[in-house]
């Protein structure tokens, strides 16, 4: 089974500024996708970044860029100028590019982002 | 086009009720995903249907709880016996496909407690 951890709970950031927020995964697969999505106080859940395993540029979202290490297993969220509007909690999740999985998500535990103005 | 829809928003419900929530996903979309949050933690992923069928349901616990997604009608994720552990946000989502490529849309979620 595929296992996507996100070794921090919190983080802080300065308005303005960069953070880098942290996740890792563990599959036996080599076709899979991941995912960041953002779950302000308001509960819904917002799509931020995607990535495709088999696409080696790192994808890029206007402020919102991810740094993925294949072979690491690895997949940061980098956000820049950070504004009051991203404090969030942020989930790192994995989908399995195998078609009897569907779209089936496995999240990580979840990052809560703050923004100190 | 309405986003996924799902109600009510809050319910509250005493140990041994059932708990019954709805979920109404994007037109066109026939794909339906459950999953559970705890308070602190992700979202755990429950069942997984499609128009009247039950695709994989690996996540939902094995008693009290059932799914169903009818021909006609919203999804439904049904808690009988309600015990203080159930208390979460249940979300859904749905795509149109189960295609990897078929993007996946969430409610708002409805959160359950259970007094």
């Amino acid at each position: 089974a595929q296992t996507v951890t996100q070794s921090q709970p919190e983080m802080s950031v300065q308005e303005a500024e960069t953070v880098t927020l942290s996740c890792t995964y563990d599959t036996s697969e080599s076709d899979y996708y991941l995912f960041w999505y953002k779950q302000p106080p308001s509960r819904q859940m917002i799509l931020v970044i995607r990535q495709e395993a088999y696409k080696q540029q790192n994808a890029t979202e206007n402020r919102f860029s991810v740094n993925f290490q294949k072979a690491a297993k690895s997949f940061s969220l980098k956000i820049s100028d950070s504004q009051l509007g991203d404090a969030a909690m942020y989930f790192c999740a994995y989908r399995s590019g195998q078609e009897t999985s569907g779209s089936r998500l496995t999240f990580g535990e979840g990052t809560q982002l703050t923004v100190n103005p | 086009n309405a986003g996924v829809m799902q109600n009510p928003r809050h319910l509250v419900r005493r140990r041994g009720q059932e708990a019954r929530l709805r979920c109404s996903p994007m037109k066109g979309h026939s794909h339906v995903y459950w999953y559970r949050q705890l308070p602190e933690e992700g979202l755990k992923f429950m069942v997984y249907l499609q128009k009247e069928n039950i695709i994989d349901e690996s996540g939902m616990p094995k008693e009290r709880f059932s799914a169903e997604f009818p021909k006609e009608g919203p999804s439904i994720l049904r808690i009988q016996q309600v015990v203080r552990g159930d208390s979460a946000a249940y979300f859904c989502a749905s795509s149109l496909g189960g295609a990897q490529n078929s993007p996946l849309h969430f409610g708002n979620g409805t959160r359950l407690t259970v007094t």
